[in-house]
């Protein structure tokens, strides 16, 4: 199915690990974007990819770098996991940047301890 | 500066009754404002957008929300709820003009009862 595919779905990391979260859209997209979702926090913008070879920091990009790999894949590294990046992830891409509606994909969940 | 605030963080009805989940928002541009659904353990799903066209806008599975400039709000309705309804909604404003990066409501968790 086309979409937005987001790989691992679950991962358990120790304190000082680093790991990267893949991501890839199969719908010609143009931009990118990582969330992390926090209990009774809604979702917060770590990084975007506007376009292909762009990349810029959100809301909250401490601790986190990402690749625009090329147009279909854009991932998350963390280079020394901390337990407070315990949280769900997601991956959502868009037609282009501005007020268009994103498709997400499922989602990693990712525990640090 | 934009921000989005829904009142109600959770709402709790019977199957078959009116659904109102309700968002309140700010924005120093025109807005264009969203409302998505996440289902348990699923990414979210976009419902409907407002982008400056029709006030009253109609979404997937029976939503609809209203755009109202005067109240700044933009409520999500359906007129009788289902059992696949439950699930976590969230309302998005995003600024027409401005960084155009969202910013997301901390959510409604709509709950049905049979």
């Amino acid at each position: 199915n086309a979409g937005v595919t987001q790989t691992p779905k679950f991962q358990v990391l120790k304190t000082g690990q680093s790991m990267t979260l893949q991501c890839a859209q199969d719908m010609n997209h143009n931009s990118m974007y990582w969330y992390r979702q926090d209990p009774g926090m809604g979702l917060r913008l770590i990084y975007y990819s506007a376009s292909e070879g762009t990349t810029d920091k959100g809301e909250v990009p401490n601790g986190y770098n990402v690749s625009r790999l090329n147009k279909r894949e854009f991932s998350l590294r963390l280079e020394s996991a901390a337990p407070s990046q315990t949280s769900v992830y997601f991956c959502a891409s868009s037609l282009f940047w501005g007020n268009y509606g994103y498709t997400f994909g499922s989602g990693t969940r990712l525990t640090v301890v | 500066a934009q921000s989005v605030t829904q009142l109600d963080s959770h709402v709790s009805v019977s199957e078959g009754t009116p659904v109102l989940l309700r968002c309140n928002y700010s924005s120093s541009y025109s807005p264009s404002l969203f409302w998505y659904v996440q289902h348990p353990n699923k990414g979210l799903q976009l419902l409907l957008k407002y982008t400056s066209a029709a006030t009253l806008v109609k979404g997937i599975n029976g939503f609809e929300a209203e755009f109202k400039k005067s109240e700044t709000s933009f409520h999500l309705t359906k007129p009788s709820a289902h059992m696949s309804d439950a699930a976590e909604y969230f309302c998005v404003v995003s600024e027409t003009g401005g960084s155009y990066i969202p910013t997301f409501g901390r959510g409604t968790s709509l709950i049905v009862h049979p």
